[in-house]
């Protein structure tokens, strides 16, 4: 079982929010886990967001709007990024991430489509 | 301007050995800890390796380990991958990005050098 799992596509229309989840292998929490995530465009390197981890463990990345937001579902073991007000622009890959066992990991990615 | 620049991909023969690099600048590089992440053609992010800011600390995933060895030099603002035995899965865009651990996020990329590994 992979140590994070994410759905390999999202839809979702212009205006709308997107929840985007990323699953983490039973046995490690979420609760304790600061999960990074990280946008990339086709043909451009990864950019970095945010990591959550609690509302009092969080960081937004620099520049990057309030639009986009962590939370954590314990009752599933996930993490979530959160994109409110859609925009054409935000049509991108996802990935999540997390430091585990001496490793940086990360999920195999969401291919979000805004139409 | 804050840039990291990765070169030396390019194409490699299955069992041969590559060496790329991550040049530094605009950043306090001797302060940053570093890391090698690859994506293959149309696949999703890999990471590979990490060095601390001093080198004390390095760890390796295990699809690299023995076969990868990264290191620094701090004085040249510089960045390596050394890679041997090579595979046609190695096959990717290699990037380095600056970050690691479980506090501090990749918040530095380069743009990615390629290599290619075929007979």
């Amino acid at each position: 079982q992979a140590v994070l799992t994410q759905p390999s596509s999202l839809s979702a229309s212009p205006g709308a929010s997107a929840s985007l989840i990323c699953t983490l292998r039973s046995g490690i929490n979420v609760g304790t886990s600061r999960i990074y995530w990280y946008q990339q465009k086709p043909g451009s390197p990864p950019q970095y967001l945010l990591r959550y981890k609690s509302d009092s463990d969080k960081q937004q990345g620099s520049g990057v709007p309030s639009r986009f937001s962590g939370s954590n579902d314990a009752s599933a073991n996930a993490g979530i990024l959160l994109i409110s007000g859609l925009q054409s622009e935000d049509e991108a890959d996802y990935y999540c991430m997390i430091w585990h066992n001496s490793a940086s990991v990360f999920g195999g990615g969401t291919k979000l489509t805004v139409l | 301007e804050v840039q990291l620049v990765e070169s030396g991909g390019g194409l490699a023969q299955p069992g041969g050995s590559l060496r790329l690099s991550c040049a530094a600048s605009g950043l306090t590089f001797s302060a940053s800890a570093m890391n090698w992440v690859r994506q293959a053609p149309g696949k999703g992010l890999e990471w590979l390796s990490y060095i601390s800011s001093s080198t004390n600390l390095i760890y390796y995933a295990d699809s690299v380990k023995g076969r990868f060895t990264i290191s620094r030099d701090n004085a040249k603002n510089s960045l390596y991958l050394q890679m041997h035995s090579l595979r046609d899965e190695d096959t990717a865009v290699y990037y380095c990005a600056r970050g690691g651990g479980s506090l501090v996020p990749f918040d530095i990329w380069g743009l990615g050098t390629m290599v290619t590994v075929s007979s």
